[in-house]
């Protein structure tokens, strides 16, 4: 069976502070998508990477970053030099080969509050 | 950009009624979802469709069934509403099952509903 396990339930930072989003993954598939999505206030989720199996490479996008390691079923999300707008709770999901039509599994998601 | 339309931001509904969620996408996506969303639990699977008059049981459909008459329109009924079922409600399509794998979600702005 899939899971997604975000462990943090709130983050609270101060601005232009960094924050780290962890996000353990568990599947028997070897073929596999990670996702990550934002959802501010207004409520509706934002994608903001995927990730396939078999590409390990970090991957940066101005002050996101995303740090994927099959070794320990991870793939964590790192935000530099928060801002205000970055307020909104962040999920993990993922989507497994074996998982029919493409639906994901999805995380408790992460509330990060960023106060000025 | 794709859009995904719900037809209500908030709903309140009472004990026993029959409740219609509406969601429209504009992209011509084969596959359409039904999400639910709850504090500590995350987005859990109601139904989805990959395609007109399709439909398959996601993790929890007890209570809810659905409707997929138009590519672009994915309803969602809650026969004889309960308590338990007040929450946020999303709705979400993407592409087919060639690259499903692959695609992201593209999500609508919810529906909370409340019963009472």
């Amino acid at each position: 069976a899939q899971k997604v396990t975000q462990a943090q339930t709130e983050i609270s930072v101060v601005e232009k502070e960094d924050v780290t989003l962890d996000c353990v993954y568990e599947t028997r598939d070897t073929t596999y998508y990670l996702f990550w999505y934002k959802q501010p206030p207004s409520g509706e989720l934002v994608f903001l990477i995927r990730r396939n199996s078999f590409d390990e490479q970090n991957e940066i996008s101005g002050r996101y970053s995303w740090n994927f390691q099959k070794s320990t079923s991870s793939f964590n999300f790192t935000i530099t030099a928060s801002q205000v707008v970055d307020s909104a709770v962040y999920f993990c999901a993922l989507r497994s080969n074996t998982d029919s039509w493409g639906k994901l599994q999805f995380g408790a998601g992460t509330q990060v509050v960023v106060t000025p | 950009d794709v859009k995904v339309t719900q037809s209500s931001r908030y709903l309140v509904k009472r004990t026993g009624e029959k409740v219609f969620l509406e969601c429209v996408q504009d992209m011509d996506h084969e596959n359409m979802f039904w999400y639910r969303q709850d504090p500590g639990l995350g987005l859990r699977l109601i139904y989805f469709s990959y395609d007109v008059k399709m439909k398959e049981k996601g993790d929890i459909p007890e209570g809810y069934s659905v409707s997929r008459e138009k590519k672009e329109r994915f309803s969602l009924i809650l026969e004889s509403a309960s308590t338990n079922q007040t929450s946020m409600y999303l709705c979400a399509s993407s592409k087919g099952q060639d690259s499903s794998y692959n695609s992201p979600l593209h999500f609508g702005n919810g529906t909370r509903l409340t019963v009472t």
